[in-house]
C-alpha cells in the first residue's frame, strides 16, 4: 500500500534538545516538503527537496535541518535554536510540478 | 513573496445550510489546488483548477477559478456533518514545486 509514513506520532523534546522527525514514502515521488501547522493556522513551508541530495529553505527554515540522502526519506531534525517548536508536522511528497501533494499522519511535537 | 488569502477564517453552518469558501491573490496564479483536513488529520487533494473560469463539480461540491486567475472559490451545497473539517486552498505560483497555502477556512457543522 503505498503512502508517507511519519513517525513518531507524537514527541517530546526537553529543553536544549535537538529531535529527529521521520518521513518515508514508497510512491517513488521525486519531490518532498516539511511543513508546520499551529493550532487553528495554515501551512508554513519549512524545507522542501525536490531531488536526492539537494534541498531548500522554505518561509520557516530557522531553527531546523533535513537531509535527503535517499528518494524515499526526508528526515527533519528540530534543533535547540528553534524557540518555540511546539507544533504539528506533516511531512508531504509529490511526483512532479503541478501535481497533487501527498501528505502522511503528522507528528505532534511538545515541549517538556 | 506570493500570498494566497482565504476568508472567512471561520464558518459555522447548521446542517443542511450552504458553505463557501473564498480564496484570492494580488497576483496571477498558476493554478488553485484544494485540500481538506479533517480534525486531527492530514490535508487530502480534493481537486486541481488550471484554466481561466474553469468550474468543477464533485457530487455537493462545487470548484470555481476566476477569469482573471486571481480568485477561486469552493461551495457546498447541503452541508452535512461529514464536511467538518479546515479547507485550504494553494497555489504553486512561479515557484516549480512549492505550494503557497491559505491559512484555511474552518467549517463545522451544527446538526
Amino acid at each position: 500500500d503505498g503512502g508517507i509514513t511519519q513517525s513518531p506520532k507524537y514527541l517530546f523534546r526537553k529543553e536544549g534538545q535537538n529531535v529527529t522527525l521521520s518521513c518515508e514514502q514508497n510512491l517513488n515521488h521525486d519531490a518532498m516538503y516539511w511543513y508546520r501547522q499551529d493550532p487553528g493556522q495554515g501551512l508554513r513551508l519549512i524545507y522542501y527537496s525536490q531531488i536526492v541530495n539537494d534541498f531548500q529553505k522554505g518561509d520557516i527554515a530557522e531553527g531546523y535541518s533535513v537531509s535527503r540522502e535517499k528518494k524515499e526519506s526526508f528526515p527533519l531534525t528540530v534543533t535547540s535554536a528553534q524557540k518555540n517548536p511546539t507544533a504539528f508536522y506533516l511531512c508531504a511528497s509529490m511526483r512532479q510540478s503541478n501535481q497533487p501533494q501527498h501528505f502522511g499522519d503528522g507528528t505532534r511535537l511538545s515541549i517538556l | 513573496g506570493q500570498q494566497v488569502m482565504q476568508i472567512p477564517q471561520y464558518q459555522h453552518v447548521q446542517e443542511g445550510e450552504d458553505f463557501t469558501t473564498y480564496c484570492n491573490s494580488s497576483t496571477t496564479l498558476s493554478n488553485i489546488q484544494w485540500y481538506k483536513q479533517r480534525p486531527g488529520g492530514h490535508p487530502v487533494f480534493l481537486i486541481q483548477l488550471v484554466k481561466s473560469g474553469e468550474v468543477k463539480k464533485q457530487k455537493r461540491l462545487t470548484f470555481q477559478f476566476g477569469e482573471a486567475k486571481k480568485n477561486s472559490s469552493l461551495h457546498i451545497t447541503a452541508t452535512q456533518t461529514t464536511d467538518v473539517g479546515t479547507y485550504f486552498c494553494a497555489d504553486e505560483g512561479t515557484s516549480y514545486g512549492k505550494l503557497t497555502f491559505g491559512q484555511g477556512t474552518i467549517l463545522t457543522v451544527h446538526p
